[in-house]
């Protein structure tokens, strides 16, 4: 099936450490975004990327990094530099934006927690 | 600044009413409005968007209304059932862009 698919669905984090969190899809999508989502808060965008091998910051960059090196795959690493990472995380893709609109389609989500 | 807001108090109704949920914003001009369904711990599901030239959308017993003047959209669910629970997020596009931003969600509880 078609979708979008991210891991791990829990992770834990230690003080000063980096973790990544992947994110696949196979629905050929060419945009890809992260967004982080706090218990009671909206959907806030870290980064996305339109093409492959370009990619930019959203609202809350800081102590993120992505990297888009294949259409499919949009990698986000959170780095120690993040001094709150603890959340849920979301991956999603669209098809190129036209006039017609944008429908974002989203993964399941990775949750992470510092220990 | 820019604000979506959406009601943050849960909205409790009976199994076979109608729900409305309603997002205001202020600061933007939204070329497009979507709604999005997120069940608890999973990713949204997108529901309809409504375009800023359009009154009113539906999807079954989906209806969506769009105000540019009032700045406001308004989600109904009609005849609503204990499996429409959820949290329904709105999320808007500027013009020019192609990136949503999306309100906090509000909780709806359909009681059987």
């Amino acid at each position: 099936d078609g979708g979008i698919t991210q891991s791990p669905k829990y992770l834990f984090r230690k003080e000063g450490q980096n973790v990544t969190l992947s994110c696949e899809q196979n629905l050929n999508h060419d945009a890809m975004y992260w967004y982080r989502q706090d218990p009671g808060q909206g959907l806030r965008l870290i980064y996305y990327s339109q093409i492959v091998n370009d990619f930019q910051k959203g609202d809350i960059a800081e102590g993120y990094s992505v990297s888009r090196e294949k259409k499919e795959s949009f990698p986000l690493t959170v780095t120690s530099a993040q001094k709150n990472p603890t959340a849920f995380y979301l991956c999603a893709s669209s098809i190129v934006p036209g006039p017609s609109g944008n429908t974002i389609y989203f993964g399941e989500g990775s949750w992470l927690t510092v220990v | 600044s820019q604000k979506i807001e959406q009601n943050s108090e849960a909205l409790n109704i009976q199994e076979g009413k109608t729900a409305t949920l309603t997002c205001n914003y202020t600061n933007y001009s939204p070329a497009y409005l979507q709604w999005y369904r997120q069940d608890p711990g999973r990713g949204p599901v997108f529901l309809l968007l409504i375009r800023e030239n359009e009154k009113e959308k539906r999807k079954e017993r989906l209806k969506v209304t769009f105000d540019t003047t009032l700045k406001q959209s308004l989600f109904h669910i009609t005849a609503s059932q204990p499996a429409d629970s959820a949290t329904y997020l709105c999320a808007l596009v500027a013009g020019g862009s192609y990136i949503p931003t999306f309100g906090r969600g509000t909780s709806l509880i359909v009681h059987p």
